[in-house]
């Protein structure tokens, strides 16, 4: 079935540094992609997305580009603040499967002043 | 507004109880999702309805029943809950029809079994 790989462990890094979380699937279909975010507490945002290859999604500061023959979807971030302190889940959907998503694991974002 | 909501936001029961979520959403999608999250913050599909129909029925043990009473609602009943049952409960929406859809998620339901 589709499927979300994320990178393992969290990310602590400092304000204003540069923030990668790799992000790969696997899919039988053509599936959108999505980077949500979800802050201590709360539910889950959409922080962007991308449905076809090539695209590029980008909100707040982050961008993901969804390649196709990498079969990737990292998300990246020139300068982080405090405020960008999260978890972050990359995911799929697709239509054949009514448009469930499948969830990577997560990443835990600590970013220190 | 609150797009999705859900009540209650915290729940703590003891073992065996019977127990409901309840979620609404006021964007109106056609379609509505349940997810778990545990305590590894790792989220899974539950169930889905669209137009008050099931669509999406994981391998989830049949003490959990939801239920679609219109479009803009879909509960949770939970029977006989078990210690494992304690997670964060999200309700979501979205529109079907088209792929790519953004899926919206309500607060969550913070489930403690004692």
């Amino acid at each position: 079935g589709d499927s979300v790989t994320q990178m393992e462990g969290p990310v602590t890094l400092s304000e204003e540094a540069f923030l990668t979380i790799n992000c790969t699937y696997t899919a039988t279909g053509y599936p959108s992609l999505f980077w949500y975010v979800q802050y201590p507490g709360e539910g889950l945002q959409l922080l962007l997305k991308a449905t076809k290859a090539d695209d590029k999604g980008s909100n707040k500061g982050f961008e993901a580009t969804y390649r196709k023959e990498t079969t990737s979807f990292h998300l990246e971030k020139g300068s982080v603040q405090v405020s960008d302190s999260a978890v972050y889940f990359c995911a799929l959907s697709d239509i054949y499967g009514n448009n469930r998503l499948a969830f990577g694991k997560g990443n835990q974002v600590v970013v220190i002043p | 507004d609150t797009a999705v909501s859900q009540t209650p936001k915290y729940l703590v029961t003891q073992m065996g109880n019977d127990k409901s979520i309840k979620c609404e959403q006021n964007l109106g999608h056609d379609t509505m999702y349940w997810y778990k999250q545990d305590s590894k913050k790792f989220l899974k599909i539950m169930f889905s309805y669209n137009n008050k129909e099931l669509i999406i029925n994981e391998t989830v043990p049949n003490r959990f029943s939801p239920k679609s009473p219109d479009k803009a609602h879909l509960n949770l009943h939970i029977n006989s809950l078990e210690l494992g049952d304690s997670a964060v409960y999200f309700c979501a929406s979205s529109q079907l029809e088209m792929g790519g859809q953004t899926q919206y998620f309500g607060p969550g339901t913070r489930l403690l079994v004692l």
